[in-house]
Order: C-alpha cells, then structure tokens, then sequence
C-alpha cells in the first residue's frame, strides 16, 4: 500500500528546459511535504517544502505546487543544469497517529543533459 | 557543525548474525529516524527516537529494535539477519520543538547479508 507515489521512475531534460517531477498521495492526513535530492553515495539532501495550507512555494529555482483536492504535488525546476542530476524522493508527512512520521515516494531519477 | 554522521560506512554479514549501526544527530537535534532503502525503493520508516524512547514505529518486525543514548545518539539493531535485509540504513535527525521540523540525512550505511 504505497501512500506516496511517484509514478515516473526516470526523466531526462535538455540543460536549460524546465524539469517537471510529480508526487501523487492518498492520504488526506498529510500535512507537510518534502522534496529531497539524493546523489549515489549520499544521503538524501533536503530540497525545498511545503504546508498543506499553501499551494505554492518558491526557493530560488526550485517550485513545489500543491493541488490537495487532486493529492498531487510537483516540482519545478527552472532552468535545468547538469548538477541536478540525481534521484529526487518525494515525502509526506504523516500525523494520523499523534506524532508524526515521512513517507517517501520510489524516487524518479533526473538526468540533465548538457 | 557537524552534520549526521553514521557508522560503519559499509558492512557485510551472513544471514542469522546480528549487526548494530549508529547514528550521531546533527548538532542541536533531538530526533532520530532510522530508514531502509532497498535498491530501486524510496526509504522506508522503521522507527523513531525521541527522549530516549521509541515515539513511532513503521512495518518492521521485532527483529528491528532500537535505542537512543542520553546525548541523542542512537543505535539501530536487527537480529538474525535475513538476505532481504540488504539495504542502505539511513538515519535521519530533527528537532521535535521546530512544528515544520525537516529531517536531516547521513549518508547511511549499506548492508550486506550473504
């Protein structure tokens, strides 16, 4: 029961182009999301977040969107570079139990192409 | 400041041994979350420390156990080791008091079990 889903497990973008990665969760429960990069060898790094109150949060050029009635969130990044090659996890964080817990995605693995 | 540091790096073992992994959190947290990623998966909770107890547990059997020491450090243990419990151990730390509190990765360690 995978309550976190990224459903592309690999993207290839031309340096430059805009990168699109996409989460899509059940749990209606979740109310705080993360985007985080990993590099083989690594762990994950954090990226960029956002509260189930907000749809839209910006850092640099890192955008995550949040549609909650559809349970989807992305990630855009704009413009590509040949540095954001990496695997990129989505995470929800879940409360239904009165502490908290994050769920992550598989990952979607970008690759940059200069 | 330090980061998440957590050891060994690698390790191998053979199946129905034992094996400990540690974890020492960033400076000034005092959460831990142990993870495990399976290749291709996206990291999986296993548990959570907080005040020295176990706050939140995910699907893993009793086979996983834990401790966290008074300075925050924790221990991950799992007995009898089995080959699927191959995989990269993440730990992950954060601060309980932040409410958007995001979680802070080592770079894990990957198990082997032959």
């Amino acid at each position: 029961d995978q309550q976190v889903k990224q459903n592309s497990p690999s993207l290839s973008v031309q340096e430059g182009r805009i990168s699109i990665l996409n989460c899509d969760y059940t749990n209606s429960m979740f109310d705080y999301f993360l985007w985080y990069k990993k590099y083989p060898a690594e762990g994950p790094t954090f990226l960029i977040s956002i509260s189930s109150i907000k749809d839209k949060n910006e850092d640099g050029r890192f955008t995550v969107f949040l549609n909650k009635s559809a349970k989807h969130l992305s990630l855009h990044i704009v413009p590509s570079q040949p540095g954001d090659s990496a695997v990129y996890f989505c995470a929800a964080r879940d409360i239904t139990s009165g502490t908290y817990k994050y769920i992550f995605g598989t990952g979607t693995r970008l690759k940059v192409l200069a | 400041d330090a980061g998440v540091t957590q050891s060994p790096t690698h390790l191998i073992k053979t199946r129905g041994q034992q094996v400990t992994l540690r974890c020492s959190p960033k400076s000034g947290h005092d959460t831990v979350s142990w993870y495990q990623q399976a290749l291709g998966q996206g990291p999986q909770f296993i548990f959570q420390y907080y005040e020295e107890e176990e706050r939140q547990r995910g699907n893993f059997p009793d086979r996983f156990s834990g401790h966290q020491f008074p300075n925050y450090s924790s221990e991950l243990n799992v007995n009898a080791l089995l080959l699927g419990d191959s995989a990269l151990y993440l730990c992950a730390s954060s601060w309980a008091r932040q409410g958007r509190e995001k979680l802070f990765f080592g770079s894990g360690t990957q198990l082997s079990v032959l």
